[in-house]
């Protein structure tokens, strides 16, 4: 079956570093990848998706890069700020349906 | 406003006393699904629905039930709760079933407290 796998959190930054978080599928056949953000207390917002290999999804600052040699999707920011500060998460859905795969989360701390 | 709509957002019952949660959307999305969130664990699904008075088992169906009399709402339906239930639930909605770009629009929330 389909599987996401994302680096346990929590990720601690300072505003205006680099930000990775890692991501990694298993999954048969040309899978959709996309990249939830959940703020504190709310639902989950999509905040980028790719569908094919090598696309780049990229939204707010954010990118990331369809590998399917890889079988990787990892999320990255050039400069986080305070705000970002959520739970990531990567999820994977696959050619039937629209059931969606997802990682654990990673939680995003970013100080001032 | 497109808007996926959950009630309550809060609830803490005791084990056994029957539950509904409703979830709403306003967007014509053929598709629906639930979802619980567990601390590292990500979301997992526990069923979903491609459109009126069809329904199919997710990933953790055992102790859940869940209808679609209509297309803009499927309730969750806890029979029976138990304290493993306790969690956060989310319900989601999309469009054109089968169309793996179409993203999934999340509601806000339910988080269950079984005692």
């Amino acid at each position: 079956g389909n599987s996401v796998t994302q680096m346990e959190g929590p990720v601690t930054l300072s505003e205006e570093a680099f930000l990775t978080i890692n991501c990694t599928y298993t999954a048969t056949g040309y899978p959709s990848l996309f990249w939830y953000v959940q703020y504190p207390g709310e639902g989950l917002q999509l905040l980028l998706k790719a569908t094919k290999a090598d696309d780049k999804g990229s939204n707010k600052g954010f990118e990331a890069t369809y590998r399917k040699e890889t079988t990787s999707f990892h999320l990255e920011k050039g400069s986080v700020q305070v705000s970002d500060s959520a739970v990531y998460f990567c999820a994977l859905r696959g050619n039937a349906g629209n059931m969606l795969t997802f990682g654990g989360g990673t939680r995003l701390m970013v100080k001032p | 406003e497109a808007q996926v709509t959950q009630n309550p957002r809060y609830l803490i019952t005791v084990t056994g006393k029957k539950l509904t949660v409703t979830c709403s959307q306003n967007m014509n999305h053929e598709y629906m699904s639930w979802y619980r969130q567990d601390p590292g664990l990500g979301l997992r699904q526990i069923y979903y629905s491609m459109n009126v008075e069809v329904t199919d088992k997710g990933d953790v169906p055992e102790g859940y039930k869940v209808s679609r009399k209509e297309k803009r709402n499927f309730p969750l339906i806890l029979e029976s709760p138990s304290p493993n239930q306790t969690s956060l639930y989310f319900c989601a909605s999309s469009s054109r079933t089968g169309n793996s770009n179409q993203p999934q629009h999340f509601g806000d929330g339910t988080r269950l407290s079984i005692l």
